[in-house]
């Protein structure tokens, strides 16, 4: 069984500083690991996904993730953060093949402060 | 664009009395999911339909039920809302059943 673990519930960083946020995965083979955002009363966006091939990915408005196998991580990175993005943001993961629905993290909530 | 749509955004309902959301999509996915979330917690499956077949997730309750009478379109009925089941309902679609999923803006459902 595929499982993710998102390590702080909630994190506040200030405006311009590093965005760092964590996701750990357990599953017995390679797995597809994704990160979602999602702003107040609005539904779940793709920011960047990590399927094959070069493990650090970047995504939309500035944000990368690199996959480490060796570490089963998958951490959310943005150099400098902004206002806009305050958020909930959720890592998910599921199985490379077959039918298996995305399995996600509990969320972390990111507060910027001016 | 395509996208998923889910309709309404709010819906308001009476205890027990039943409810259907809609979620409709123009991305030709031939999976399609509900979600049911509750406040400050992730998503929870519900049911998914891959192609015709339905999945239905172990811990989803009777009360809960789901209609695709074609690719595009996915019903929630909910037979008799419990006060414990007002949240925001998500629709997700994807290619595959091992792609990125696509959500829609939710159906916020507030039960009175």
């Amino acid at each position: 069984a595929q499982s993710v673990t998102q390590l702080g519930s909630h994190v506040s960083v200030s405006e311009g500083a590093l965005v760092l946020l964590r996701c750990n995965y357990s599953s017995s083979v390679p797995p597809y690991l994704f990160w979602y955002v999602q702003y107040p009363n609005q539904g779940l966006q793709l920011l960047l996904k990590y399927t094959t091939g070069a493990t650090l990915v970047k995504g939309i408005n500035g944000f990368e993730a690199e996959f480490k196998k060796s570490e089963t991580s998958f951490h959310l990175t943005k150099p400098s953060a902004h206002m806009s993005d305050a958020a909930e943001y959720f890592c998910a993961v599921r199985m490379n093949s077959g039918n298996t629905p995305l399995v996600f993290g509990k969320g972390t909530r990111l507060s910027v402060i001016a | 664009d395509a996208m998923v749509i889910q309709n309404p955004r709010y819906q308001v309902t009476q205890f027990g009395k039943p409810v259907t959301l809609s979620c409709s999509q123009t991305l030709n996915h031939n999976v399609m999911y509900w979600y049911q979330q509750k406040s400050s917690q992730a998503p929870k499956l519900l049911f998914h339909y891959y192609d015709k077949d339905f999945n239905n997730e172990a811990d989803t309750p009777d009360n809960f039920q789901s209609r695709r009478p074609n690719t595009s379109f996915c019903f929630l009925d909910i037979r008799s809302p419990g006060l414990g089941d007002a949240a925001m309902y998500l629709c997700a679609t994807s290619r595959g059943g091992n792609t990125e999923a696509f959500f829609g803006q939710g159906t916020r459902l507030t039960v009175v």
